[in-house]
């Protein structure tokens, strides 16, 4: 199965863009790159979803270069909402419904 | 209102004792999952069904138990022989297709004592 890595923690400022970067470097072939948001005492919530190139959303961009060997989750203008903990998670076609999170990257916006 | 439950939010048991957590979905989806997370931990994945009357373990499968009789419920069994079960307990479920969008409950935090 595809692990990832990310950065533990990342801090901003409001109206900054944030780039949060995920390295799984033995991505599969059929593999899907997937991006969630979590608030402490809820569960996760997606935010998008892509394969190769350039995915976009109201919310979210994410970015994933040719090798497929990282994404970069981009989110435009943030604000003190956005503060959370985001999760990368790669897909795994060949382990069926199998969804395995990593430990995510905890983001703070301050004014 | 589509959506998935979970119940109770809170839950307290005494250590030795089984305990039942539950999960309900109406959003009509295959594949139904449950996970843990501690404290400033991430989540792992305990055990998840890709249909009914079918289930596989995850990567901390130890001490717990499943069942999935109807599409819509996937309980999860708690048992006296998981070391540590004081935790936050997720549910989601995922519909068919190309989409890998899990649907995630409130959530169940655990407190064993």
């Amino acid at each position: 199965l595809a692990k990832t890595t990310q950065p533990v923690s990342m801090d901003s400022y409001e109206g900054q863009e944030v780039n949060i970067t995920c390295s799984h470097n033995n991505i599969a072939t059929n593999d899907y790159i997937t991006w969630y948001q979590q608030f402490p005492s809820q569960g996760p919530r997606f935010i998008i979803q892509g394969y190769k190139t350039k995915v976009t959303n109201e919310v979210a961009s994410l970015f994933i270069p040719a090798d497929r060997k990282s994404s970069t989750l981009s989110l435009p203008r943030v604000s003190l909402s956005d503060t959370a903990v985001y999760y990368c998670l790669v897909a795994t076609t060949g382990g069926g419904n199998k969804l395995t999170f990593g430990t995510g990257t905890q983001l703070k916006v301050e004014l | 209102d589509g959506g998935i439950t979970q119940s109770p939010k809170y839950l307290f048991r005494k250590e030795g004792q089984n305990v039942t957590l539950s999960c309900e979905q109406n959003l009509n989806h295959d594949a139904m999952y449950w996970y843990r997370q501690d404290p400033g931990q991430g989540l792992r994945l305990i055990y998840y069904s890709q249909i009914v009357n079918d289930f596989q373990k995850g990567d901390i499968a130890e001490g717990y138990s499943v069942s999935r009789e109807k599409k819509e419920s996937f309980p999860l069994t708690v048992t006296s022989a998981q070391k540590n079960p004081t935790a936050f307990y997720l549910c989601a479920s995922r519909g068919t297709g190309s989409s890998y969008e899990q649907y995630f409950g409130p959530g169940t935090r655990l407190t064993v004592t």
